[in-house]
Order: structure tokens, then C-alpha cells, then sequence
């Protein structure tokens, strides 16, 4: 397996931009997790999804940050419009149930500045 | 308001030393705890966890000890080699009905040869 697939690995956009970060998570695996990491606030949970359902996008900071899942080997997160503050590394990780009793298995994440 | 708390943002040890890190948690909800390794531009990876019916899981020079009562947890690794050197992540999730992992900001390790 080709492991949890995000694409592109690093974008840079300018602030007003629509961005938007994908994911393909791991075959099998019924649920998709977002996480953000800043020096300052580590790893957050953003939102997951479990069979293709969103479960909790409590961590999803604004209305400007949505989601989707059209399908069990797609996602997406939008963020539209950019800001500066949304410079970080975003990463989506799988795994088989939400309990993640063996871990999750994240994705090499995808590195966003916004200028 | 953070829930899982690693508060040595660093850490160096001499090879073969043993590495000791440390995470404190402020909810009793937590009843399953994970430890993750990351290396530079790649994500993190799985390394060992613990159920909160223990207080301790082994698994080769990973141990994870849990103190319930103190809400603490430790990872030990022994001995420390210098391809340990990495960010390391403590997590926890409780049962909302989901599962829903927290995850804190990460420690540094440098195993020094």
C-alpha cells in the first residue's frame, strides 16, 4: 500500500486565495482525520470523518475552513480565503474505526504559506 | 486550553543513555494513550500506546508508563540510539461518542553519538 496519499506537498498561495488540500487515505480505512501543526499549538484535530460521515468539526477554526469526503478514498479541505495565520502543516491521517487502537497512519503532510 | 501537555519542548541524551519523556493530561475522560514519532517533512508515526487498564506497556526499548491517578504519562527508551532522535507526540482520545484523539505539541529528542 501506497500509504496516505496528500497532494501537493507544498502550496503557496497569497492571502484572499481559495486553497484547497487532498487526501487519499489508505484502502480499508473507513475513518479520515485532518490535523493542522503550528509551533504553537502542535498537533490540532481539525475535523474527521468515520464512513465518509463528518463526526466531529468541532477543531475546524472558522467558516472560512470546510471539509469533504465525497467518497471512502477522497477528501478534501478547502480553506477559502486564505489568511496568513493559516500558514502551517496540514496533515490527514487513516485508520480502520476512530479508536485508532494501533494508531493512525498520517500522510507526509502538505506545507501552506500564505503570503 | 490545552488537554495533553508536554512541557520539555527539548531534550538531549548521550547514546545509550536512557531517554525519559514525559506528558501530563487534564481530562479523566482519557482512557486510551499513544505515543508518536515524526521525523523531519515526513507525518507521524505509531509508536507504542497504552489502554488506562494498565499502568505500563513494553515493546522493545519502548516503554510507556501511566499514572493515572497523577494524569502522567512517560515514554522511556533504553537504550537511546541516535536514529531516536525526533519529534515525539503524546495523544490521547476518550470516548465522545466518537473517539476523538488529542494530540500535545511535541517534544524534540536529540540522542547525541
Amino acid at each position: 500500500d501506497a500509504g496516505v496519499i496528500q497532494s501537493p506537498r507544498h502550496e503557496v498561495t497569497e492571502m484572499g486565495q481559495e486553497v484547497t488540500l487532498r487526501c487519499k487515505p489508505i484502502s480499508g480505512h473507513n475513518s479520515l482525520f485532518w490535523y493542522r501543526q503550528t509551533m504553537m499549538r502542535g498537533l490540532e484535530l481539525l475535523i474527521y470523518f468515520n464512513n465518509n460521515v463528518p463526526i466531529d468539526d468541532s477543531g475546524m477554526p472558522e467558516d472560512r475552513f470546510s471539509a469533504k469526503m465525497p467518497n471512502a478514498s477522497f477528501s478534501t479541505l478547502k480553506i477559502q480565503p486564505s489568511e496568513p495565520r493559516d500558514s502551517a502543516v496540514y496533515f490527514c491521517a487513516s485508520s480502520y474505526g476512530d479508536r485508532g487502537t494501533y494508531g493512525y497512519t498520517f500522510g507526509s503532510g502538505t506545507r501552506l504559506t500564505v503570503v | 486550553d490545552q488537554q495533553v501537555k508536554q512541557n520539555s519542548p527539548s531534550l538531549s541524551v548521550q547514546e545509550g543513555r536512557i531517554s525519559i519523556l514525559n506528558c501530563d493530561y487534564t481530562n479523566s475522560m482519557f482512557d486510551y494513550f499513544l505515543w508518536y514519532k515524526k521525523y523531519p517533512a515526513e507525518g507521524p508515526t505509531f509508536l507504542i500506546s497504552i489502554s488506562s487498564i494498565k499502568d505500563k506497556n513494553e515493546d522493545g526499548r519502548f516503554t510507556v508508563f501511566l499514572n493515572k491517578s497523577a494524569k502522567h504519562l512517560s515514554l522511556h527508551i533504553v537504550p537511546s540510539q541516535p536514529g531516536d532522535s525526533a519529534v515525539y507526540f503524546c495523544a490521547a482520545s476518550e470516548n465522545t461518542g466518537g473517539f476523538k484523539t488529542i494530540f500535545g505539541a511535541g517534544t524534540r529528542l536529540f540522542v547525541k553519538a
